[in-house]
């Protein structure tokens, strides 16, 4: 089956630690997004990236990095420069033509402690 | 810029009632508007799309919606709500149909459903 998986679910870190979040889809998709979830504020999107090696800061990307090595991959690292990381964190990924619909995994929760 | 705006952030309905959530966007150029659901601690599903073509949008578990460009609209209806449909609903647009055009969220609805 295709889809996006994300590992692990919930995620415990003391502060001041970085952590990285996995995020792998076989859908073939070109663009891969990670977004962060908080309640009553809908997502917000953290970084993207439309191509293998290239990627773009979207609305809150500070204290956030990310890689592209592979099409199939694109891990998130939450870094210690994130001022209030808990939160909940979805990985999307979509074709780059066509209605941009996105698929979304499970999401990872961080809690930071 | 695109935005969207929900109104209200918890909607309650009696099963069975008829379930309306509420979605106004903004947009420089014509829209492609979604709806997504999620379940507590779960991703989103896409319920349903307007892209081009027709305004009445029929999605998964009986959901519709309709695009009314005059009211810049597009609000989510079910006839009859069952306890299933118990979850978070955004609504989101995007103003291309290129994958660099990153989609912008509302901040979601909540629904309840009443026995």
């Amino acid at each position: 089956d295709g889809g996006i998986t994300q590992s692990p679910k919930y995620l415990f870190r003391k502060e001041g630690q970085n952590v990285t979040l996995s995020c792998e889809q076989n859908l073939n998709h070109d663009a891969m997004y990670w977004y962060r979830q908080d309640p009553g504020q809908g997502l917000r999107l953290i970084y993207y990236s439309q191509i293998v090696n290239d990627f773009q800061k979207g609305d809150i990307a500070e204290g956030y990095s990310v890689s592209r090595e592979k099409k199939e991959s694109f891990p998130l690292t939450v870094t210690s420069a994130q001022k209030n990381p808990t939160a909940f964190y979805l990985c999307a990924s979509s074709t780059i033509t066509g209605y941009n619909e996105q698929f979304f995994g499970p999401g990872t929760r961080l809690t930071v402690l | 810029a695109q935005s969207v705006t929900q109104l209200g952030s918890h909607v309650s309905v009696s099963e069975g009632a008829l379930v309306l959530l509420r979605c106004n966007y903004s947009s420089s150029v014509p829209p492609y508007l979604f709806w997504y659901v999620q379940y507590p601690n779960q991703g989103l599903q896409l319920l349903l799309k307007y892209t081009t073509g027709a305004t009445l949008v029929k999605g998964i578990n009986g959901f519709e919606a309709e695009f009314k460009k005059s009211e810049t609209s597009f609000h989510l209806t079910k006839p009859s709500a069952h306890m299933s449909d118990a979850a978070e609903y955004f609504c989101a647009v995007t103003e291309s149909n290129f994958g660099n055009e990153k989609l912008t969220f509302g901040t979601g609805t909540r629904l309840t459903i009443i026995p």
